[in-house]
C-alpha cells in the first residue's frame, strides 16, 4: 500500500544528543514537509523540500537540520542546538503538480522526548 | 499564505450538522482553502479544499462565500469519530510551480461531538 512512514513512533534520547526521524514515502511524491506540533497547538513548519538534492528552512528552523538524497526520504536531523526538542513531530509529502492542486499527506508522528 | 480565523472550540450533537466557520478575509485570487483534521496524536487527514465554488466529496462540503473572505466545512452527519481538531488554510495554489505546497496552521477549532 502507498503511504507515508515515520519511524519511531515514540523515541526517547538524553539532553544533548543529536537524534535524527525517519521519514518514508513510496507515493512518489515531490514535495516533503517537516512540521513541530507542540501541546494544544497548531503545527510549525521547520523544512521543506520541493526536489531531490534542494531544501529551505521553515518558520523554526534553528536547531533542526535535514537532507533530501532520494525521493522517497526526508530525514529530520534533531541537533543539540535545539533549545526545547520534546514536541510531536510529522512529516508531509505532496504530489507537485502545475496542473492540478493536490493535498499533503501526512505521516502518524512521532513523539520525542528529550530528557 | 493568507492568515485564517477560527472559533476555539464547538460542540455538536451525534448525527447532527457540523458546521465549522473560517474567516479569511486577506485571501488572494490565487489561493486555495484548505481543511484538515487531527484526530488526537495522529497525523492531520486532508478532508477538502477549494478556490471558490462550492465542493463536496464523500467527507464534507465546502461552502466560500461570494467574496471569499469566508468559509464554513460542512459535516452533514457528525459522528463520535469526527471529534477532532479541525483546520482551515488558505495557500497559494500549484499552478506555476514554484510557489506551492507550505502549509501554514493556526490553532484550530475543536470540534466534540456527543451522543
Amino acid at each position: 500500500d502507498g503511504g507515508i512512514t515515520q519511524s519511531p513512533k515514540y523515541l526517547f534520547r538524553k539532553e544533548g544528543q543529536n537524534v535524527t526521524l525517519s521519514c518514508e514515502q513510496n507515493l512518489n511524491h515531490d514535495a516533503m514537509y517537516w512540521y513541530r506540533q507542540d501541546p494544544g497547538q497548531g503545527l510549525r513548519l521547520i523544512y521543506y523540500s520541493q526536489i531531490v538534492n534542494d531544501f529551505q528552512k521553515g518558520d523554526i528552523a534553528e536547531g533542526y537540520s535535514v537532507s533530501r538524497e532520494k525521493k522517497e526520504s526526508f530525514p529530520l536531523t534533531v541537533t543539540s542546538a535545539q533549545k526545547n526538542p520534546t514536541a510531536f513531530y510529522l512529516c508531509a509529502s505532496q504530489y507537485r503538480s502545475s496542473r492540478v492542486n493536490t493535498e499533503a499527506f501526512f505521516g502518524q508522528g512521532t513523539r520525542l522526548t528529550v530528557v | 499564505d493568507a492568515k485564517t480565523t477560527q472559533p476555539t472550540s464547538m460542540d455538536c450533537a451525534e448525527g447532527r450538522a457540523a458546521n465549522l466557520p473560517c474567516n479569511h478575509s486577506t485571501i488572494s485570487g490565487n489561493e486555495y482553502v484548505y481543511w484538515y483534521r487531527q484526530i488526537h496524536s495522529q497525523g492531520p487527514q486532508y478532508i477538502i479544499h477549494g478556490l471558490k465554488n462550492n465542493e463536496t466529496n464523500e467527507m464534507a462540503s465546502l461552502i466560500i462565500t461570494e467574496d471569499r473572505k469566508s468559509s464554513t466545512l460542512i459535516l452533514p452527519h457528525a459522528t463520535l469519530r469526527d471529534t477532532a481538531v479541525y483546520y482551515c488554510i488558505v495557500r497559494v495554489a500549484n499552478a506555476g510551480g514554484t510557489s506551492y505546497g507550505k502549509l501554514t496552521f493556526g490553532q484550530g477549532t475543536i470540534l466534540t461531538v456527543h451522543p
